[in-house]
This record gives structure tokens, sequence and C-alpha cells, in this order.
């Protein structure tokens, strides 16, 4: 059973990097699949962050490439989000999932329960 | 980008009743070379993540009830609940993967009435 745990700071200052990770048990990071951030701002629909995959091969919402970066690391079977410079507008709910790669674009098959991320002075 | 508008906001069905949310694409998500429109549907209850439905536009994820079921083609789509019980309570998205840049509706939210 694949089960993914969120976990880093819940309040971030202005200007400021979110931080966050996440683990994964019960699958292999390595098998062969991509691995991604999603987010969702509250009452809002959720809006999609990258993706990552076990060699570090990556790609980012074009709205947020500039400032995210998505990394792995194999050897404790997790992977990580780094945002900079955040204003009040990231804050939001941050989910990890599994996602199944189709072409250009992916779905997401298994999920955390999701961080809240507030972003406050 | 491509914009998902999902149809309506909010709907009240009683239960045992068939629910129906639309979803409309900006441009199409049909990819020629193989037929297969990339929109996805996701259930998302209170305090809870998204859970994927269906994919393909019609294709159900392993477990899902076969009262949910996913039509459409191109630039429209829709997600039906033929008898609506209780634990359907939920909001749903549609989501297309037809590239990179991915996006999602704003959501429907489902009650009973």
């Amino acid at each position: 059973q694949v089960q993914l745990q969120e976990s880093g700071p819940g309040v971030v200052r202005p200007s400021e990097t979110l931080s966050l990770t996440c683990d994964v048990s019960g699958f292999s990071i390595t098998s062969g699949y991509y691995w991604g951030w999603t987010r969702q701002p509250p009452g809002k629909g959720p809006e999609w962050i990258g993706s990552v995959f076990y060699t570090g091969d990556s790609y980012y919402n074009p709205s947020l490439q500039s400032r995210a970066s998505i990394s792995v690391d194999t050897s404790k079977n997790q992977f990580s989000l780094k945002l900079y410079s955040v204003t009040a507008a990231d804050t939001a709910v941050y989910y990890c999932a599994r996602d199944i790669i189709y072409g250009s674009g992916d779905i997401a098959d298994y999920w955390g329960q999701g961080k809240l991320v507030t972003v406050f002075s | 980008d491509i914009v998902m508008t999902q149809s309506p906001d909010s709907l009240a069905v009683s239960l045992g009743e068939r629910a129906t949310i639309n979803c409309k694409s900006s441009q199409s998500v049909l990819f020629s070379s193989n037929n297969k429109n990339y929109l996805a549907w996701y259930q998302q209850r209170p305090g809870q993540p998204p859970k994927l439905l269906i994919y393909w536009a019609s294709t159900r994820e392993s477990g899902v009830p076969d009262r949910f079921s996913g039509s459409g083609s191109g630039t429209d789509f829709t997600l039906t609940i033929s008898s609506l019980q209780v634990e359907d309570v939920a909001v749903y998205y549609c989501q297309q993967y037809y590239n990179t840049d991915i996006t999602f509706g704003q959501g429907t939210r489902l009650e009973i009435k």
C-alpha cells in the first residue's frame, strides 16, 4: 500500500523559502513513477506545482517555474519541494502525490493528507 | 494554458437520483495520434485529499464504484453519478493532462437535497 506523508513548517515568513518533504512508504521511489506536488489555497481548486523522476528529471507549472524546485533523495525514499520568495498568495494546503505520466502531462493516483502552510509575518 | 470550466458550481440531488457535472476545456484535449482524451476526474471529500476517479475521460480507477461514469470528447465532458449515495457528498474536479501545464477546473460542490 503506497503511503505519502508531508512534513515541514506550517508557517513561513514573507520573502523566505517554503520547504516541505514527502516521505514515501510501501513503494520504492525509484520504481518508474514521477512524484509531484500540488497545492490548494483555502476554498479554491487545486494547482499543480511540478513533478520529479528519481533521476532528477523534473518539470514545473510555468507560472511557478522560476520559484519552485523539486528534488529527490532515493536513499531516504523521499522527495522535497522548495518554493522561494513566498508571499501571502502562497498560503495553501500542499499535497505530495505519486504521478503517472501520460505523454506530456500526468495524473495523481496516490496522495498525502496535505500540509497547511501559512505565509505570515 | 488550457482553462477548465465546470458547471454548475454547486448541485443538490436527492439520494438515489442521478447527478451530472460538466467540464469544458478552452481547447481540445483529444490527442489525435492515439484518439485519447487527456481528461481526469477527482473527488474531494471534506478535509481529505483529492481522489482519482476517472482518467482518459471514461476509464474508472480501480476500486471506484460503477455508479460513477465519465463521457465526452474534445472539449466537452461529463461526470455522471447514476444513483447518489451519502458518501458521494464532495467537491468534484476535472483536470486536463494534455500538456505539461496541468490545470484543474474550479470544482463542483455536490450536496444532498
